[in-house]
């Protein structure tokens, strides 16, 4: 099992409609980034949360860090075929004698039909 | 700016053969990370590094191994090759930690035969 688990999967959704994904842990972090990843591409951040119950707009996607620091969402309102991608998030976790590692989840890959 | 850069791009193996994958970055970051990425389960942490001459062991460390000699280097090796390690590596960098932005590498598409 991995450490922060993102639902759903996968998402196939009509232009124009909204989503919600979640990413989930028992483990409490010291922050949240959100990342989206083109096909043969890595990772490029979108967003960092770090205090619990944050809020962050960037234009149609809103991010929310859980107030526990445990779990956070991505919302995006009207979605467009240029949102399609996987969304991945990632937290931030120390580790004594080992330094603050950043965890990802397992992704959520969205397609967004025209 | 090159950013983060990952040599090779793609490797075909055979099961017993070693490969090292090379990460060099020119951000002046401090930590480093290798993943690897499968089908269905995200990005999964191998090793990483907070600094020069240190290593530590993230998720799924079994049958890897990592130096990291200069700040801007960071190698990954693979002692004895296996097919459960086909999979696409990335390698990262970031100023300060987890809570700083991490840049990725194109990935290195690995398949072992």
């Amino acid at each position: 099992t991995q450490l922060l688990e993102q639902s759903p999967q996968f998402l196939s959704i009509q232009e124009g409609e909204n989503l919600t994904v979640y990413c989930n842990s028992s483990s409490v972090f010291s922050s949240l980034q959100w990342y989206r990843q083109e096909p043969g591409e890595g990772p490029v951040l979108l967003v960092t949360v770090v205090t619990g119950g944050e809020v962050k707009k960037l234009k149609r996607l809103t991010f929310q860090f859980g107030d526990a620091r445990k779990d956070s969402s991505l919302h995006i309102t009207a979605a467009q075929p240029g949102d399609t991608g996987l969304y991945l998030c990632a937290g931030a976790l120390f580790r004594y004698n080992a330094g603050n590692m950043l965890t990802f989840g397992g992704g959520t890959r969205l397609m967004v039909k025209p | 700016n090159a950013g983060v850069t990952q040599t090779p791009k793609f490797r075909v193996l055979k099961t017993g053969q070693s490969m090292t994958l090379l990460c060099a970055q020119d951000m002046n970051h401090e930590y480093m990370y290798w993943y690897r990425q499968d089908p269905g389960m995200g990005l999964r942490l191998i090793h990483y590094s907070v600094g020069e001459g240190t290593t530590a062991k993230g998720e799924v460390p079994d049958g890897y191994n990592v130096s990291r000699l200069k700040k801007q280097n960071f190698l990954l090796g693979l002692e004895s090759a296996a097919p459960s390690q086909t999979s696409v590596y990335f390698c990262a960098s970031n100023l300060a930690g987890g809570n700083t932005e991490a840049f990725f590498g194109q990935g290195t598409r690995l398949t072992v035969v």
